[in-house]
């Protein structure tokens, strides 16, 4: 079966800090995969998606870049934190292609800007 | 580019009350389109989903939702919620072109016992 872990679960940063939090999926190839951040009361806004090796689509401008390394792993990266960086950052993945659309979430980082 | 709008933000219900959250979705193509919950200290999860055929889905835990393209709705409801129904409930829509899941605002619901 497949599963999707990321981590860390909580990370409190000061302003002006680098930031890195990493999502791996396994049980699947070649999957879609995405960075959602949820913040309150603005729903899920999509940062990041991925839908092979070195192929990252960016949806909004900001402070924030992603990586794909390799076929399952997924980061997030920041080279200096700002206050608006935090949030409740979720890793997702999905079936490559068009496929059902269905997306597969993992626990989530809460990030804390101080 | 396509986007989701749901227009209660927090809902407070009675047990045994009827359910239903709105969500309209804007895009010029074919949608697919999804409810996803989140309950308290758990991952967001699959309520129900639409591609294609019967307009009236039906999902887990007694939820169903109406596609109604003239009106570019898809509504969830539940005729009678209960304690454990009390999540926050996330409408999503998948062009048909692409791989992005645009998701709404989101809709707080609690249910009282």
């Amino acid at each position: 079966s497949q599963t999707i872990h990321q981590w860390p679960a909580t990370l409190v940063q000061p302003v002006g800090s680098p930031l890195s939090l990493e999502c791996t999926v396994e049980g699947t190839s070649n999957p879609n995969l995405y960075w959602y951040r949820q913040a309150a009361g603005r729903g899920l806004q999509l940062l990041f998606y991925s839908v092979g090796i070195g192929q990252i689509s960016s949806e909004v401008p900001q402070n924030l870049s992603a990586s794909r390394p390799q076929d399952r792993q997924f980061i997030l990266s920041s080279k200096k934190l700002l206050l608006s960086d935090s949030g409740f950052y979720l890793c997702a993945w999905s079936v490559w292609g068009a496929g059902t659309g269905e997306l597969f979430f993992g626990e989530g980082s809460r990030l804390t800007v101080l | 580019a396509q986007s989701v709008s749901q227009h209660n933000h927090h809902v407070i219900l009675s047990e045994a009350a009827s359910l239903e959250l709105g969500c309209n979705y804007s895009y010029g193509g074919t949608v697919n389109l999804f409810w996803y919950v989140q309950y308290p200290g758990q991952h967001l999860q699959l309520l129900l989903k639409y591609f294609s055929g019967d307009p009236l889905v039906k999902g887990i835990k007694g939820f169903e939702a109406e596609f109604i393209k003239s009106k570019f709705s898809f509504n969830l409801r539940k005729p009678s919620v209960q304690w454990s129904d009390t999540a926050e409930y996330f409408c999503a829509v998948m062009g048909n072109a692409g791989n992005m899941l645009t998701f709404g605002g989101g809709t707080r619901l609690m249910v009282k016992p």
